[in-house]
């Protein structure tokens, strides 16, 4: 089974503090995305990569960067959080082409203070 | 905008009884994929459906593509209080991300 590992479930973090999110996949996948998931807006795309070192933004990727050193680690770097950041991160990954599906880790629930 | 909207937002039914969800989108798609996400957790992919198909079946899941109308929908018929949980739809747009709708919550009840 293919398996999206986040590290954390929960965090907890405060307004100013540098935050890693990270994601580790198993499959060998060449894609790797981070989504962010809030009430009535449901996923947005902050950043993707399709190769190590690779990476292209989403639609909201201000206030994030992210890091692919190696093919099955993803890290979502929020540079200075910010209340407005409190959300459900989710990661995923998937091969590349079309007509593949997405595989998601468990989520992320960030919350800013 | 989101390039995908759902609907109902909401969605609640007796188990038994069949639960329909729609989602639009705007722009061409490759393929079109039905996620399933139970509360506090990841989604959990349930079917694609490619843009030249118009009618898929998995089990007791019955999604339908309608490229013309630019829309599809998720059908699950004799629905059990397992069902309970929020679905989405998501757009190959062929920009290597899927794009999410905003997703349909169903409640079923025992």
């Amino acid at each position: 089974d293919v398996k999206v590992t986040q590290s954390s479930r929960y965090l907890v973090k405060r307004t100013g503090e540098k935050v890693f999110l990270e994601c580790v996949q198993d499959m060998d996948h060449e894609n790797m995305f981070w989504y962010r998931q809030d009430p009535g807006l449901g996923l947005r795309l902050i950043y993707f990569s399709y190769d190590v070192k690779m990476k292209e933004k989403g639609d909201i990727p201000e206030g994030y960067s992210v890091s692919r050193e190696k093919k099955e680690r993803f890290s979502l770097i929020l540079e200075s959080a910010s209340t407005n950041q409190t959300s459900m991160y989710l990661c995923a990954s998937s091969y590349p082409g079309g007509n593949t599906e997405a595989f998601f880790g468990q989520g992320t629930r960030l919350t800013v203070v | 905008s989101q390039q995908g909207e759902e609907d109902p937002q909401a969605l609640s039914i007796q188990e038994g009884e069949n639960a329909t969800m729609n989602c639009s989108y705007k722009t061409s798609i490759n393929n079109l994929q039905w996620y399933r996400q139970n509360s506090g957790r990841g989604l959990v992919h349930l079917i694609l459906i490619r843009s030249n198909e118009r009618e898929k079946h998995s089990g007791r899941l019955r999604v339908t593509l309608d490229t013309s109308k630019k829309s599809s929908s998720l059908l699950i018929t004799a629905s059990r209080a397992a069902d309970t949980a929020s679905y989405f739809c998501g757009m190959d747009t062929g920009r290597r991300a899927l794009t999410f709708g905003s997703g349909t919550r169903l409640q079923v009840q025992p």
